[in-house]
């Protein structure tokens, strides 16, 4: 079993609407959690942290659910530049290791 | 500023041939990752050093693989002798470690390697 999972998609989402995708984590001990996009044949960019108590940025909120081991991302009002691939990441307190999921691919369209 | 760069940013080679891999992390930076993607696997971490020092290379595939941080702005990421299964994208991304917490990673653009 992967450390961090993710549904690949893709997530056919039309242009304005709201999408939302879970990741599940194995590792108990995982201390942070983050979310990166990634767009073809570019680099991972961080799109934003998750904190314990859920954390918003603009149109894009992300949640940790400890309990259940998993964090999650919801784009609203989508536009066609989020379409990307959305990696999740988790790492546990020590030594600066990330462990990256699979991705998840969201296709938004007019 | 200056993000992480990478070079080079394509490279093309035979296979059994020696492939040099080169980075500077962001300045400043005290941890960097050597990562492996490809559409099979996805990003695999390689290896990653703090304060230039290999902290885990568990994920260095063989030992045609290996890195070095000779000081705190360079890295290398060799493979000899080269083989088609290592054709992927490397990337490298460097972060700072702090206590407490870990903190995310900034990726450079990358070096798409093909061997023949």
């Amino acid at each position: 079993r992967k450390e961090v999972e993710q549904d690949p998609g893709p997530f056919n989402v039309p242009e304005g609407a709201t999408v939302a995708f879970n990741c599940t984590y194995s590792n108990s001990a995982s201390q942070s959690f983050f979310w990166y996009r990634q767009d073809c044949r570019k680099e991972p960019k961080l799109l934003m942290s998750v904190y314990s108590s859920g954390n918003e940025d603009g149109r894009f909120t992300a949640q940790l659910n400890r309990a259940s081991q998993y964090i999650s991302l919801l784009i609203r009002d989508s536009k066609l530049s989020d379409s990307a691939t959305y990696l999740c990441v988790a790492s546990k307190a020590a030594g600066n290791k990330l462990t990256f999921g699979g991705g998840t691919r969201v296709l938004v369209k007019p | 500023d200056a993000g992480v760069i990478q070079s080079p940013r394509h490279e093309v080679t035979e296979m059994g041939q020696e492939v040099t891999l080169r980075c500077k992390p962001i300045s400043g930076h005290n941890s960097l990752f050597w990562y492996r993607q490809t559409m099979m696997r996805g990003l695999e971490l390689l290896i990653y050093f703090n304060n230039n020092v290999p902290i885990d290379d568990s994920g260095m595939p063989e030992d045609r693989f290996s890195a070095k941080m000779p000081n705190a702005s360079f890295s290398t990421l060799k493979i000899q002798p080269s083989e088609p299964r290592d054709s992927a994208v490397y990337f490298c991304a460097s972060s700072i470690l702090q206590g407490g917490g870990n903190q995310p990673q900034h990726f450079g653009d990358g070096t798409r390697l093909s061997i023949l």
